[in-house]
């Protein structure tokens, strides 16, 4: 069974319109990862929530918000996508736990800005 | 700066061939190194986690080395499969005050002809 579940797999907005992604989680993690990814290039780490403490990467645009209502869910808000902005996006989850935290990956959004 | 560097870039074989992907990296103070695979449009999957005091571990098909000393890894794929063809991300952990930070590579794309 799917552990981290995103949704949709697919997106596609317009130019500055404001679009939700989510994330769901069934396994009771502490921390929650936004990463993006564009074509052929690693997952770059947009932001990070351990608990409820929320941790933005110094690099992420203001374009790019998060919320985390819940240990469950985690969402990824993008406040006016342009086409730059065009890329995978994923969510993980792990449990800090000693020295082998384990990083569970959901399957991904892909975001299409028209 | 803590920085993965995976080499090849790219690389082809035919099936039933085997494989060696490598991985260097600089993530001080380092925690563990796992290895993922990541099918096209797809989140990564894990395939194994290495700690400090480990240097081999295998996965069925799959094994994976780790040097700490010279901070390099390699993942052995034998037998290749055509489904074993995906992007190889290597993932470095790193220990932090409150997280496991992730380091990622920019992946090997694998490509098995028949």
């Amino acid at each position: 069974d799917a552990m981290v579940i995103q949704n949709p797999r697919y997106q596609v907005t317009q130019f500055g319109k404001p679009v939700t992604l989510s994330c769901s989680q069934t396994l009771n993690h502490n921390v929650m990862y936004w990463y993006q990814q564009k074509s052929s290039q690693a997952p770059k780490l947009l932001f990070h929530y351990y608990d409820k403490d929320f941790n933005n990467e110094a690099d992420t645009p203001d374009n790019f918000q998060s919320r985390r209502p819940n240990t469950s869910f985690c969402f990824l808000d993008i406040r006016s996508p342009g086409l730059g902005d065009a890329a995978m996006y994923l969510c993980a989850t792990s449990r800090v736990l000693g020295t082998n935290t384990e990083a569970f990956f959901g399957q991904g959004t892909r975001l299409t800005v028209v | 700066k803590n920085q993965v560097e995976q080499s090849p870039q790219s690389l082809i074989i035919l099936e039933g061939k085997n494989c060696t992907l490598q991985c260097n990296y600089t993530v001080s103070p380092f925690s563990n190194l796992r290895w993922y695979k990541q099918d096209t449009g797809r989140g990564p999957v894990s395939l194994t986690i290495m700690t400090f005091s480990e240097n081999t571990k295998s996965n069925g098909r799959y094994t994976a080395t780790l040097d700490a000393d010279t901070k390099q890894s390699s993942l052995h794929i034998t037998a290749s499969q055509l489904s074993d063809s995906a992007s190889y991300i290597c993932v470095v952990s790193a220990k932090g005050s409150t997280l496991g930070r992730l380091y990622f590579g920019r992946g090997t794309q694998l490509t098995v002809w028949p």
